[in-house]
């Protein structure tokens, strides 16, 4: 069976500060997909990026980048800089390897960044 | 472009009552699946709809749970006889499609709430 755990339940910082959401996955796949999401108060998750399990680069987005490390199965997410904007909850999310290819999400990790 | 639209946004019944909640794809997008989430049990996957195929209900809690796509287009999420547990954010998702492998995105709607008195 597939898990995503998102330790961190929620952080606090403030405007401008780095800050970076951790997560950790496990599955007996070779090949998979990670995903992170961004849930903002409005409700709609918002897709931020797809990376697979054949590419541990690391990829930067302006503020936003993602450090993928299959050695110790994480793929975390960074915002330098951080805008109240990116105030959300955010999700880690592993797709199944099977003909559905059903998300497993982590249980999200809410950020609030203060003024 | 216009994303995946849900209807209604908000919905509050009384225990007992059936409830249909709507969902309109992505235009072009094959692939369809229904999520829950709840503050118990975070994100869950429901059912997936490929194409015409017939649907994945692996992830449906219970028999009250139904689900139709028409025209491989428009589903109906269907709760009969509601229950106070069955309150919860009801997602959709779209995405291409199996010719997209596993690297397949789904995009989101904004979910419908559901309240269940």
């Amino acid at each position: 069976a597939q898990k995503v755990t998102q330790a961190q339940t929620e952080i606090s910082v403030v405007e401008k500060e780095d800050v970076t959401l951790d997560c950790v996955y496990e599955t007996r796949d070779t090949t998979y997909y990670l995903f992170w999401y961004k849930q903002p108060p409005s409700g709609e998750l918002v897709f931020l990026i797809r990376r697979n399990s054949f590419d541990e680069q690391n990829e930067i987005s302006g503020r936003y980048s993602w450090n993928f490390q299959k050695s110790t199965s994480s793929f975390n997410f960074t915002i330098t800089a951080s805008q109240v904007v990116d105030s959300a909850v955010y999700f880690c999310a592993l797709s199944e390897n099977t003909g559905r290819r059903a998300l497993t999400f982590g249980s999200g990790t809410r950020l609030q960044v203060q003024p | 472009g216009a994303g995946v639209s849900q209807s209604p946004s908000n919905k509050v019944t009384e225990k007992g009552k059936d409830v249909e909640l709507r969902c309109d794809p992505i235009s072009g997008h094959t692939a369809l699946y229904w999520y829950r989430q709840s503050l118990g049990q975070g994100l869950e996957f429901l059912i997936y709809f490929q194409g015409n195929s017939a649907p994945d209900k692996s992830g449906l809690p219970s028999d009250r749970f139904s689900a139709e796509r028409t025209g491989g287009s428009v589903s109906t999420l269907t709760i009969q006889r509601t229950q106070q547990e069955d309150s919860a954010v009801y997602l959709c998702a779209s995405s291409l499609g199996l010719d997209r492998g596993l690297s397949d995105t789904q995009y989101f709607g904004p979910g419908t709430r559901l309240t269940v008195l």
